[in-house]
C-alpha cells in the first residue's frame, strides 16, 4: 500500500524541548517537502529536498532542521529556537519536476 | 503582490448547484497547476492537475486554465454535502521543485 505515512499523528512539547517529526514515503519520490499551516490559513514551505543528501531552506526555515539521508525518510526537527511551534506540519512528496505533490497526514504539533 | 491569490470566502452554494473556483497567479512563466481539497482537520488531497490551456474534466470537476490572463479555475457540478471543504489552488512557478499555493476558499454546500 504506496503513501506517505507521519507520526506522531500528534505532539506535544515543552518549552526549551527539540522535537522530531517523522515523514516516510514508498511511492519512489525523489523529492520531499515540509509545509507549516495555521489556522485558517495556506501552506509555508520549510524546507525541501530534491535528491539524498541535499535539501532547501523554504521561506520559514528558522527555527528548524532536516536531514535527508534515505530517499525514503525525510525528518523534520523542531528545534527551541522556533518561537511560535503550534502548528499543523505537512509533509509532501513528489516524482519530479513541476509536478504534483502529494501529502501525508500531517502531525499537529502543540506547545504546552 | 502573493503569488497566487484566490477569491476569498467563505462560499455557500445549495445542493445540486454549481460552485466556482477562482485563483490567479503572478508568475508568467507557471508551467504546472493544482487543486487540492483539504477537509477540516485533515492534510490536503490532490483533486485536478492542468498543464494546458483550455478545460480539464474529471467527473464532476472542470479545471480551467488561461495562461494569457493568468487564472485557473475549478467548477464543480452537482455540489455534494460531501463538497463542503477549504479549496486550495497551487503553482508551479517557472518548473521549479517548489509549489505555491493560495490560502484557499472554503466552501459550504447546504441541503
Amino acid at each position: 500500500d504506496g503513501g506517505i505515512t507521519q507520526s506522531p499523528k500528534y505532539l506535544f512539547r515543552k518549552e526549551g524541548q527539540n522535537v522530531t517529526l517523522s515523514c516516510e514515503q514508498n511511492l519512489n519520490h525523489d523529492a520531499m517537502y515540509w509545509y507549516r499551516q495555521d489556522p485558517g490559513q495556506g501552506l509555508r514551505l520549510i524546507y525541501y529536498s530534491q535528491i539524498v543528501n541535499d535539501f532547501q531552506k523554504g521561506d520559514i526555515a528558522e527555527g528548524y532542521s532536516v536531514s535527508r539521508e534515505k530517499k525514503e525518510s525525510f525528518p523534520l526537527t523542531v528545534t527551541s529556537a522556533q518561537k511560535n511551534p503550534t502548528a499543523f506540519y505537512l509533509c509532501a512528496s513528489s516524482p519530479g519536476l513541476a509536478r504534483e505533490q502529494f501529502f501525508g497526514p500531517g502531525t499537529r504539533l502543540t506547545v504546552l | 503582490q502573493k503569488e497566487v491569490e484566490q477569491n476569498s470566502g467563505p462560499l455557500s452554494v445549495p445542493e445540486g448547484a454549481i460552485a466556482s473556483l477562482n485563483c490567479t497567479y503572478s508568475d508568467r512563466g507557471s508551467q504546472s497547476f493544482f487543486w487540492y481539497r483539504q477537509y477540516s482537520g485533515k492534510s490536503p488531497e490532490l483533486i485536478m492537475s492542468i498543464y494546458s490551456n483550455g478545460d480539464k474534466e474529471d467527473g464532476r470537476f472542470t479545471a480551467q486554465l488561461n495562461k494569457a490572463s493568468q487564472y485557473v479555475s475549478l467548477l464543480i457540478r452537482d455540489s455534494q454535502p460531501s463538497d463542503s471543504a477549504t479549496y486550495l489552488c497551487a503553482v508551479n512557478p517557472d518548473s521549479r521543485y517548489k509549489l505555491s499555493f493560495g490560502a484557499g476558499t472554503t466552501v459550504t454546500v447546504r441541503a
